[in-house]
């Protein structure tokens, strides 16, 4: 079966530090795909990033950046130098390939991330 | 663009009554789901559609909920005869009909049952 796990349910910092975002997955299958979603307190789920499992290169993206590891079966989220807009519960999501090219996600529970001045 | 929207964004009703949502997808994707959330959680996958096609349907879409897409355009979820356990965020994403796309979600309809 298909989980994912984010075992950090809140994180607090102080504006400009950086902050990781640890995710561990599980599935038993070889083709799948990886995405981090935020949601903030207005409660809509905004897309960060989609990674397939072919691909472990990580990724940056200004501020954020991605470390894919399919030895530990991990996709972790870096906040470099956080800012209090990032305040926000961030998602972890898995789905597998090949389901007629839909993306049934299985949502991690979040982590809480609270970035203070 | 103008995103997936859903109505209405809150909604309170009693035990034992009907309830319908709405979600509009962008309008070029033919994929829609629905999702549900409750307090400190995930979203749950429920139900997916293709076009006008209802696809899958998970565990938790007991028989008391309902979902439709008519015309493979907007959607409607039902819930009949709420029970105070259905109190959550009922979410809907849409993507596009490339594969495995990236879903867009919409800002969800907040239901509390009392």
């Amino acid at each position: 079966a298909q989980k994912v796990t984010q075992a950090q349910t809140e994180i607090s910092v102080v504006e400009k530090e950086d902050v990781t975002l640890d995710c561990v997955y599980e599935t038993r299958d070889t083709t799948y795909y990886l995405f981090w979603y935020k949601q903030p307190p207005s409660g809509e789920l905004v897309f960060l990033i989609r990674r397939n499992s072919f691909d472990e290169q990580n990724e940056i993206s200004g501020r954020y950046s991605w470390n894919f590891q399919k030895s530990t079966s991990s996709f972790n989220f870096t906040i470099t130098a956080s800012q209090v807009v990032d305040s926000a519960v961030y998602f972890c999501a898995l789905s597998e390939a090949g389901r007629g090219g839909y993306n049934k996600l299985i949502f991690g529970a979040g982590t809480r991330l609270a970035v203070h001045p | 663009d103008t995103g997936v929207s859903q109505d209405p964004r809150h909604k309170i009703t009693k035990r034992g009554q009907n309830v319908t949502f709405r979600c509009d997808p962008i309008s070029e994707h033919n994929r829609l789901y629905w999702y549900r959330q409750t307090l400190g959680q995930g979203p749950e996958f429920l139900t997916y559609f293709q076009n006008e096609a209802q696809l899958e349907k998970s565990r938790l879409l007991s028989d008391r909920f309902s979902a439709e897409r008519p015309k493979g355009s907007f959607s409607t979820l039902e819930i009949q005869r709420t029970e105070q356990g259905d109190s959550a965020m009922y979410l809907c994403a849409s993507s596009p009909p490339a594969a495995n796309e990236k879903l867009f979600f919409g800002s969800g309809t907040q239901l509390s049952v009392l």
